[in-house]
C-alpha cells in the first residue's frame, strides 16, 4: 500500500529559486494538508484543502502556494525561497471525517541557502 | 478555538517500567482526541483516538490512554516500556463543536527508553 507519497525526500535550494514539493495519495481521501515541522515548534498547518478545487490557509501560509487539481494530489509550491522556509514539511491526508486519524507521507527536508 | 498542551518536552524513562506521556486540551464542546507517534526520519503514525465510550483506549504497540472529562487530559500510557517505543508523540484534538475538521496538534514530547 503507498498511502502518501511526497517527493523529493530531500532538497537544496538557494533563496529565491522556486520549487514544488509533490504530494500523491491512493486513499481516495478528501482532506488533504501541508505541514513544517521545526524544532520546538511541532507541526504548523500551512494549507490544507477538503476536496478538488477547494483550497485554504492554515496558521504560516506565507510564501507557499497550493491547489488541487484531482483528488489525489496536492502540491506545494515555494515562490521564492527563503533561509526561513529551511524545514522539514510532511503531507496529511484523511477521509474528511471529524472522528477520522490523519495519514502522513515519509516528509521532505528542504534547506535553503 | 481549540488547543492542547503537551507540558513536557522530554520523559526518561528505564525499560520495563511504566511510561505517561501527558497531554491536556481546551475545546469550547467536546473534544475528538488522538496520539500520534515519530519515529526518527519518519512520518507521524495513528496510535490511538478517543471518540466517545470507555474512558479507556487502547491502541498500537501496546499503548492505551485515558480520557479524563474533568482534568481535560488524555494521557498516553503503557505498562512496560521498550527502548524501541522511544521516539516523538504528539497529542491532537478537534472540538466537535464548530465543525472544523482541522485538529490542533501539541508541541511533541520526546519519550526516551533506556535500557
Amino acid at each position: 500500500n503507498a498511502g502518501v507519497t511526497q517527493t523529493p525526500k530531500f532538497q537544496v535550494l538557494k533563496t529565491g529559486q522556486s520549487m514544488t514539493l509533490q504530494c500523491a495519495q491512493d486513499m481516495n481521501h478528501e482532506y488533504m494538508s501541508w505541514y513544517r515541522q521545526d524544532p520546538g515548534m511541532g507541526l504548523r498547518l500551512i494549507h490544507y484543502s477538503v476536496g478538488a478545487g477547494i483550497t485554504d490557509q492554515g496558521e504560516v501560509p506565507n510564501g507557499y502556494n497550493v491547489s488541487r487539481s484531482t483528488t489525489e494530489d496536492f502540491p506545494l509550491r515555494l515562490l521564492s525561497a527563503a533561509p526561513s522556509q529551511t524545514s522539514v514539511y510532511f503531507c496529511a491526508s484523511g477521509r474528511g471525517e471529524e472522528t477520522g486519524e490523519l495519514f502522513f507521507g515519509e516528509g521532505s527536508r528542504l534547506t535553503v541557502l | 478555538a481549540q488547543s492542547v498542551a503537551q507540558p513536557e518536552d522530554q520523559v526518561n524513562v528505564a525499560e520495563g517500567n511504566p511510561l505517561t506521556v501527558k497531554c491536556t486540551y481546551s475545546v469550547s464542546g467536546n473534544p475528538y482526541l488522538f496520539w500520534y507517534v515519530q519515529y526518527p526520519n519518519r512520518g507521524l503514525q495513528f496510535l490511538l483516538k478517543y471518540i466517545t465510550g470507555d474512558n479507556l483506549v487502547k491502541g498500537s504497540y501496546g499503548f492505551e490512554a485515558e480520557f479524563n472529562k474533568s482534568q481535560t487530559s488524555f494521557h498516553l500510557k503503557k505498562p512496560s516500556a521498550l527502548v524501541s517505543d522511544s521516539a516523538l508523540y504528539f497529542c491532537a484534538v478537534r472540538d466537535r463543536t464548530g465543525g472544523s475538521y482541522i485538529p490542533t496538534f501539541g508541541r511533541g514530547t520526546s519519550l526516551i527508553v533506556h535500557p
